[in-house]
């Protein structure tokens, strides 16, 4: 089973909405992480969630974690037209043999237009 | 800039060539990873190493050969490659395995 769906696949905004993604994931995790992608770029950190926290703020970022429901939301307020980019959770579960990695989803891609 | 660097950025090759990524991260991090990003596809990851050991392998054909001479740099060195192999190839590394990633911009291979 795949670890960090996300959902939806594509979403399509104005410039000064606000974007809702989420991410469900299948088993326990030590944290989530999304990242951004832009095209044909490498991925970019954005925000780490640690699985006892619910929620987390880094600017124009807000990030949930429902542990309960296995499931993390991404918010992007008053969005620019330079948030366009993929946006990728990845959920941390560590392994005894090897530490921890990183299982990434299939991306929403978010365009914001002018 | 993320402080993870890698060449080149674009590659083509023929499936008979033998050709090499390199990555070198600036950071003073631990780790450092291979992933293979296709199209429609999640993020895979490919090699781990730590301090310069692998520490995992996920079932990668041989024909993609991965070396850390140190904890700075990585290599992926590729030879008789088949066309599904063209992907965006990315590199990363991280202070530990539980921390955030950094990415480098990643090599465009395309396998003719």
């Amino acid at each position: 089973s795949q670890q960090g769906e996300e959902d939806p696949q594509a979403l399509s905004i104005q410039e000064g909405e606000n974007a809702t993604m989420n991410c469900s994931y299948k088993t326990s995790i030590n944290n989530l992480q999304w990242y951004r992608q832009n095209s044909g770029r490498g991925l970019v950190h954005l925000i780490l969630i640690r699985s006892n926290e619910r929620e987390k703020h880094s600017g124009r970022l807000r990030v949930t974690l429902d542990t309960s429901k296995k499931s993390s939301s991404l918010l992007i307020t008053a969005s620019r037209a330079a948030d366009t980019a993929s946006y990728f959770c990845a959920t941390a579960l560590f392994m005894e043999t090897s530490g921890s990695r990183l299982t990434f989803g299939e991306g929403t891609q978010l365009t914001v237009n002018p | 800039e993320t402080g993870v660097t890698q060449t080149p950025r674009h590659l083509v090759m023929g499936m008979t060539n033998k050709k090499s990524l390199k990555c070198e991260q600036h950071l003073g991090h631990n780790a450092m990873y291979w992933y293979k990003q296709s199209a429609k596809k999640p993020l895979e990851l490919m090699f781990v190493y730590s301090l310069e050991e692998r520490v995992e392998n996920n079932s990668v054909p041989s024909r993609f050969s991965p070396e850390c001479p140190n904890s700075s740099h990585l290599f992926l060195h590729l030879h008789t490659l088949q066309p599904e192999d063209s992907a965006l190839y990315l590199c990363a590394s991280s202070q530990s395995f539980r921390g955030e990633q950094y990415f480098g911009p990643g090599t465009r291979l395309t396998v003719t």
